[in-house]
């Protein structure tokens, strides 16, 4: 199972972009990178997911580079609501033998 | 919208006592999973189910047992609760094959005194 290191906790501002940088040094080929969103008093909700090069959806992009072994959660022009503990999450989706592993999460705090 | 309700969502109870937490799902997943979470340790795997009837440990399962008669249902079952056990409990499903979209309900904030 591929472990992840991220920052604890981070802070920004809003109307800024914010960068969650994951480490996954033993990254497996069929594994893919997925982050998830935790607000207080809730259960953590997915937000992206991605192989390699870039993902964008509506909330956020996720960039990855060639060799896969760290990837980046980049979140544009943060809100007060964007206060959250976000999650990466790595792991093979082949069949139903893969076993979510969260982490402690990094905790972003958005001041006004 | 995939939904995973858990019955209870604050529950307070004594020490030595059973204690049944139940979670459903409504979208047919084979995969059920329950976690806690305590601040400043993320979320810790306790139990996880691959289908009906089937069961095995995670990570803290000591204290802990489960039950998964139905496909839908997975219930989390404190045999004698303590006071370490007070913690925020999460159900989470997925369906196999289907990434790592992963499904949580809203949790059970569990307090044993």
């Amino acid at each position: 199972l591929a472990k992840t290191t991220q920052p604890i906790s981070m802070d920004s501002y809003e109307g800024q972009e914010v960068n969650i940088t994951c480490s996954h040094n033993n990254i497996a080929t069929n594994d893919y990178i997925t982050w998830y969103q935790q607000f207080p008093s809730q259960g953590p909700r997915f937000i992206i997911q991605g192989y390699k090069t870039k993902v964008t959806n509506e909330v956020a992009s996720l960039f990855i580079p060639a060799d896969r072994k760290s990837s980046t959660l980049s979140l544009p022009r943060v809100s007060l609501s964007d206060t959250a503990v976000y999650y990466c999450l790595v792991g093979d989706l082949t069949g139903g033998s893969y076993i979510p592993t969260f982490g402690r999460g990094t905790s972003l705090i958005v001041h006004p | 919208d995939v939904k995973v309700t858990q019955s209870s969502r604050y529950l307070v109870k004594r020490t030595g006592e059973k204690v049944f937490l139940e979670c459903v799902q409504d979208m047919d997943h084979e995969n059920m999973f329950w976690y806690r979470q305590d601040p400043g340790l993320g979320l810790r795997l306790i139990y996880f189910s691959y289908d009906v009837k089937m069961k095995e440990k995670g990570d803290i399962p000591e204290g802990y047992s489960v039950s998964r008669e139905k496909k839908e249902r997975f219930s989390l079952i404190l045999e004698s609760a303590s006071t370490n056990q007070t913690s925020m409990y999460l159900c989470a499903s997925r369906l196999p094959d289907s990434g790592n979209t992963i499904y949580f309900g809203e949790g059970s904030w569990l307090t044993v005194v």
